[in-house]
């Protein structure tokens, strides 16, 4: 049965700093996403990695993917305000199943 | 294109009431499921469907029926509401070839 985890739970950082968001998962997956949620909201997608090594950037979160550790990284630069929010990661277990992690909260303070 | 729409926003319900929430998509899409979401968690898979006709149990189908006539609609039917399925839900759909999933705004739900 696949689990999913990440950490931290919630993250409280200084505005301009540097943070990483992890999310583990138990079996194998050929897919992994990772979305944002602002309270009240529905989910944002921000990206999908479907392969070892995937890199992908979008301003300044950079998310990638490690297969073989099972790991995926969320990684902040120089956060700012505007990023606050609750961000899952989601993977995929069979053809049509998504198991997802139980979100990190983010708060970027001035 | 609308994406994925759900009805209703806000839904307050009794003990033992039944309702269905509503799903649609005008994307064609095949993939379409069904998500709770709890205080404090991720979403939870209830159920999934791959096309008209065809629908299979997520992690949590217990209390919830589905069906799938239409490639466009997937509604969730509670047959007797249950404290416990106070929640809010969304709906999904997947496209093909994409990988990626588009949320529907979500139906908050309170069973007192």
């Amino acid at each position: 049965e696949l689990k999913v985890e990440q950490n931290p739970l919630f993250l409280s950082m200084q505005e301009g700093k540097n943070y990483t968001i992890y999310c583990n998962y138990s079996t194998t997956s050929d897919r992994l996403y990772w979305y944002r949620q602002d309270p009240g909201k529905s989910l944002e997608s921000l990206f999908v990695l479907l392969s070892n090594g995937a890199v992908k950037q979008e301003g300044r979160l950079m998310a990638s993917l490690d297969t073989k550790a099972r790991l995926s990284t969320l990684h902040i630069t120089a956060a700012v305000h505007d990023l606050s929010a609750t961000y899952f990661c989601a993977v995929g277990s069979g053809t049509y199943k998504y198991i997802f992690g139980t979100g990190t909260r983010l708060k970027v303070l001035a | 294109n609308a994406g994925v729409t759900q009805t209703p926003k806000f839904q307050v319900l009794k003990t033992g009431q039944s309702m269905t929430l509503q799903c649609a998509q005008d994307m064609n899409h095949e993939y379409m499921s069904w998500y709770r979401q709890d205080p404090g968690m991720g979403l939870r898979l209830i159920h999934y469907s791959v096309g008209a006709g065809i629908t299979d149990q997520g992690e949590v189908p217990n209390g919830y029926n589905v069906s799938r006539s239409t490639t466009e609609d997937f509604p969730l039917r509670l047959l007797s509401a249950a404290p416990s399925q106070t929640s809010v839900y969304f709906c999904a759909s997947l496209g093909p070839n994409t990988y990626e999933q588009y949320f529907g705004p979500g139906t908050r739900l309170t069973v007192t």
